[in-house]
């Protein structure tokens, strides 16, 4: 089966602006987390969805959203771009929600903002 | 501070030579996982643990969790240079429903 799905994979950004990002789960699955990887801080966990709700959310700022669909895809949106918001963004999707479920990684959404 | 230490963060051996990657925290989990993740590509799953001391073999990895689940262990025998990324330890604490990392054990096997 086909496995996540992310894109673009890679977007380079001024500051100031707003990226989308994509990602779509694998089929069936129902859960979709967001995480930033940076060399500094390793992967930090953004936001988990599940059916189209919020459900879980990390310690970043609001300019960090997102946003769940349907069809389980999801989108994650952030505002007001700042260079410090240059990293890999990883999207997770899982059968259930929650992190004691095995999890299948994207390749990944490389932001690089200037 | 990580809520979980990885250690070492970067290790480089020649082909053939045995390793350990520790994860460990203070708190405990309900279950750990470990990822491989290669340049260019996310992390994929190669383990999860969930009962302490649990032991878990794949191939040449060998995955234990702790007996009071709050530290875990990866040993690679005869390494190859084909394991060569990053290890990454995850967990979800005992009462919460979120995955959490290390900050990962870089990995380099020579030839």
């Amino acid at each position: 089966k086909a496995g996540v799905t992310q894109t673009p994979r890679y977007l380079i950004k001024t500051r100031g602006q707003q990226v989308t990002l994509s990602c779509s789960p694998i089929s069936g699955h129902r859960s979709v987390s967001w995480y930033q990887q940076t060399p500094g801080q390793g992967l930090q966990f953004l936001f988990e969805y599940f059916s189209e709700t919020q459900r879980n959310k990390g310690n970043f700022p609001g300019r960090f959203s997102g946003r769940q669909f349907s069809n389980s895809r999801s989108e994650m949106n952030v505002s007001t771009l700042e260079l410090g918001d240059s990293a890999l963004y990883l999207c997770a999707s899982s059968l259930r929600q929650g992190g004691n479920t095995e999890a299948f990684f994207g390749q990944g959404t490389r932001l690089t903002v200037v | 501070t990580q809520l979980l230490e990885q250690s070492p963060q970067f290790l480089s051996i020649q082909e053939g030579e045995n390793l350990t990657v520790y994860c460990n925290s203070s708190s405990v989990f309900s279950s750990l996982q470990w990822y491989r993740q290669e340049p260019g590509e996310g992390p994929v799953l190669l383990v999860t643990v969930v009962t302490g001391g649990e032991v878990k073999k794949l191939k040449r990895l060998t995955f234990q969790f702790g007996d009071a689940r709050k530290d875990s262990s990866l040993h690679i025998t005869a390494a190859q240079p084909g394991d060569t990324g990053l290890y990454l330890c995850a967990g979800v604490r005992e009462y919460g429903n979120k995955l959490v990392f290390g900050a990962g054990t870089i990995l380099r096997v020579k030839s």
